[in-house]
């Protein structure tokens, strides 16, 4: 399954099937994309980020698509298990800055079904 | 542990009270942010600290000092609360050199104005 980011949206998946979170980000400036996982009860926590010379990029089960032409970021988890279930947010670094200056998308939450 | 902590976890307070959350990272970064995450999990910067200098400073009330007594410490003030400061506040740090692995995020700090 897939969805679309920004209003924080509820992405169901079967354990074991692959998920895709999509996010729309606003500045065709920045540099530096992130994707973040947030379990209840903790802080945003780092999964994988890319810059924006790169259009792919891949981790353990994560891989992140960008396309600058259409300002899309994705987050795919391939193999999901219980333990991904959490809120996923992407973030954008805002060029011009003395140091990062992310921009957060409004998270998708997703929930991994036994 | 290497990480950013908080203090305190939960803050219950009535409003117009006046309340500190403090922050300390040990990961020998040089920039520390403060976030606000509402009701709807929208994450927000607040503030940004590099070497105790201000140089993020968004639209936040000015009932909200940030306070650097070194880089290794960033604590937030809050004067007068009012019911619509209740929130997450999240302490996050970086290396402004780096521009890799994004932000580490602390745990949180709900408070919670009545």
């Amino acid at each position: 399954g897939e969805s679309v980011g920004l209003h924080l949206p509820t992405l169901s998946v079967q354990e074991g099937d692959n998920s895709i979170i999509n996010c729309a980000y606003s500045n065709s400036a920045s540099d530096y994309f992130i994707w973040y996982k947030q379990e209840s009860g903790k802080g945003p926590q780092f999964i994988i980020d890319i810059r924006s010379n790169m259009d792919k990029r891949q981790g353990q089960r994560v891989t992140v698509l960008l396309n600058k032409t259409v300002k899309h970021l994705s987050l795919q988890i391939a193999a999901t298990q219980p333990g991904d279930s959490a809120v996923y947010f992407c973030a954008e670094n805002i060029k011009g800055w003395g140091a990062q200056k992310l921009v957060f998308g409004q998270g998708t939450r997703l929930t991994i079904n036994p | 542990d290497t990480a950013v902590s908080q203090t305190p976890k939960y803050l219950v307070t009535q409003m117009g009270n006046d309340k500190s959350i403090k922050c300390e990272q040990n990961l020998g970064h040089d920039t520390m942010y403060w976030y606000k995450q509402d009701s709807k999990k929208f994450l927000k910067i607040m503030f940004s600290y590099n070497n105790k200098e201000l140089i993020i400073n968004e639209t936040v009330p000015n009932r909200f000092s940030p306070k650097s007594p070194d880089k290794a410490h960033l604590n937030l003030h809050i004067n007068s609360l009012e019911l619509g400061d209740s929130a997450v506040y999240f302490c996050a740090s970086s290396q402004a050199s780096s521009t890799t692995k994004g932000q580490f995020f602390g745990p949180g700090t709900r408070l919670t104005v009545l």
